[in-house]
């Protein structure tokens, strides 16, 4: 069981907005930046948001990030077929004194 | 433009250890955290610990203290993960990955990352 949580999927059409929500509590979420990482198997993951809502160079602004309390979440326009990926939401969890992951969520482009 | 470069596929005996390299090399290291990261088939990705190759203060989840050590060497721009008493819950692939900027905390976004390194742990 992830401390963050994370729905186990979503899926839109090509060209349509999803988001995905991540979970959390004030020991987490509530005090610690957010960043969103893009994962296929066998592949190293890729930072997509960092610091709640910024974008690294390269990524283009299709994909944003927000953070309202102890909840994240990261926003995807413009579906494409190669955004088929598990998406991932990570921060710091003070409590436990560690970094924390969701359970992850796999994006279907229908 | 830094990359990280991890040593090669792993296969071990239940109860044995392993050690997973992690080089740095086209950029600077040593003052970030670089983070361990696994993913276990089918599973999601689990943060390990991390450590800052200057200070060489590494921190762990508690699911892994006692059982993984991480260490750095700063002069070689290389930082080492080693699991002992592998079951075969330790099958995985293992990332390590910096963080992006020298004031980022554990935790923080990890912008660079190795090409991971599969364990297979089996009898």
């Amino acid at each position: 069981q992830s401390v963050l949580t994370q729905p186990p999927s979503v899926s839109a059409a090509p060209g349509q907005k999803v988001t995905i929500s991540c979970s959390g509590s004030s020991s987490n979420i509530g005090s610690s930046h957010v960043s969103w990482y893009q994962y296929v198997p066998g592949t190293a993951p890729k930072l997509l948001i960092y610091d709640n809502n910024k974008r690294p160079s390269g990524i283009p602004d299709r994909f944003s990030g927000s953070k309202s309390g102890t909840s994240a979440t990261l926003g995807i326009t413009g579906l494409q077929t190669g955004d088929e990926a598990d998406y991932y939401c990570g921060t710091w969890d003070t409590s436990l004194n560690a970094g924390v992951f969701g359970g992850g969520t796999k994006l279907t482009v229908l | 433009q830094v990359q990280l470069e991890q040593s090669g596929a792993e296969v071990k005996n239940p109860g044995s250890s392993v050690k997973v390299s992690c080089r740095a090399s086209g950029g600077t290291f040593s003052d970030y955290v670089v983070t361990w990261v696994r993913q276990a088939p089918g599973q999601g990705l689990e943060w390990m610990g991390g450590i800052v190759p200057v200070f060489r203060s590494p921190i762990y989840a508690q699911k892994f203290r006692g059982r993984v050590t991480i260490t750095a060497d700063a002069f070689r721009s290389t930082v080492y993960m080693e699991v002992s008493s592998l079951t075969s819950e330790d099958t995985a692939v293992y990332y390590c990955a910096r963080c992006y900027s020298r004031s980022s905390g554990h935790g923080d976004g990890m912008d660079v990352w190795g090409q991971g390194t599969t364990v297979t742990v089996s009898s």
